[in-house]
């Protein structure tokens, strides 16, 4: 079974210094991977995904991630945060060639941002 | 073109009361699926459906816990005999059957049972 650890629980950065988010999966084949935006009592917004390609993947809000297949990571990544990130954050994989609506998640990174 | 609306967006129950949660996907979206979010916790995938069937529920609990999503109206999670711990948001989200590439979360219903 496929499973999404998150090891950063919280995550405290400054407002303009540049943030990364780990996120690490377990699956016998590269799967769907994805990243979603939570803000407090709201659903979950799509930052990006990466099927296949190139593994530098750009997204909304000047987020980027880079899949790494031989460490099995989705790092997401981005080089000045501002408030308005302030949030949590959460990785999710899905498998190949199945609905993506099915996926795995992490528990999440909470991100707080610093004036 | 509305997202995925969920309602209502809170439910306050009394344990042993049954609680119906509605999810209506975007507008041409056949694929539905039900989502558990535990206080502190990720999502869990619960259950997910096509019009009139349910394809894979392997994350349901086996009692109390059902889904439906008829042929017209929305899809409803519902859920018998409430107990503290049912206490959680349930995110639905839905998916083109053309596009299985990606799924759009409603706001979630965040149920509180007392």
């Amino acid at each position: 079974a496929q499973s999404v650890t998150q090891p950063d629980i919280h995550i405290t950065v400054s407002e303009g210094a540049s943030l990364e988010l780990r996120c690490n999966y377990s699956y016998g084949a590269t799967p769907y991977l994805f990243w979603y935006v939570q803000s407090p009592g709201q659903g979950l917004q799509l930052l990006l995904k990466y099927f296949s390609g190139d593994t530098l993947v750009q997204g909304i809000k000047g987020f980027e991630a880079e899949f790494k297949r031989s460490q099995s990571s989705f790092n997401l990544r981005k080089p000045s945060v501002h408030w308005s990130d302030a949030a949590e954050y959460f990785c999710a994989v899905a498998p190949l060639n199945t609905n993506a609506g099915k996926s795995t998640f992490g528990d999440g990174t909470t991100l707080t941002v610093k004036p | 073109n509305a997202g995925v609306m969920q309602n209502p967006r809170h439910l306050v129950r009394r344990r042993g009361q049954e609680a119906r949660l509605r999810c209506s996907p975007m507008k041409g979206h056949s694929h539905v699926y039900w989502y558990r979010q535990l206080p502190e916790e990720g999502l869990k995938f619960m259950v997910y459906l096509q019009k009139e069937n349910i394809i894979d529920e392997s994350g349901m609990p086996k009692e109390r816990f059902s889904a439906e999503f008829p042929k017209e109206g929305p899809s409803i999670l519902r859920i018998q005999q409430v107990v503290r711990g049912d206490s959680a948001a349930y995110f639905c989200a839905s998916s083109d059957p053309h596009m299985n590439t990606e799924a759009f979360f409603g706001q979630g219903t965040r149920l509180t049972v007392v």
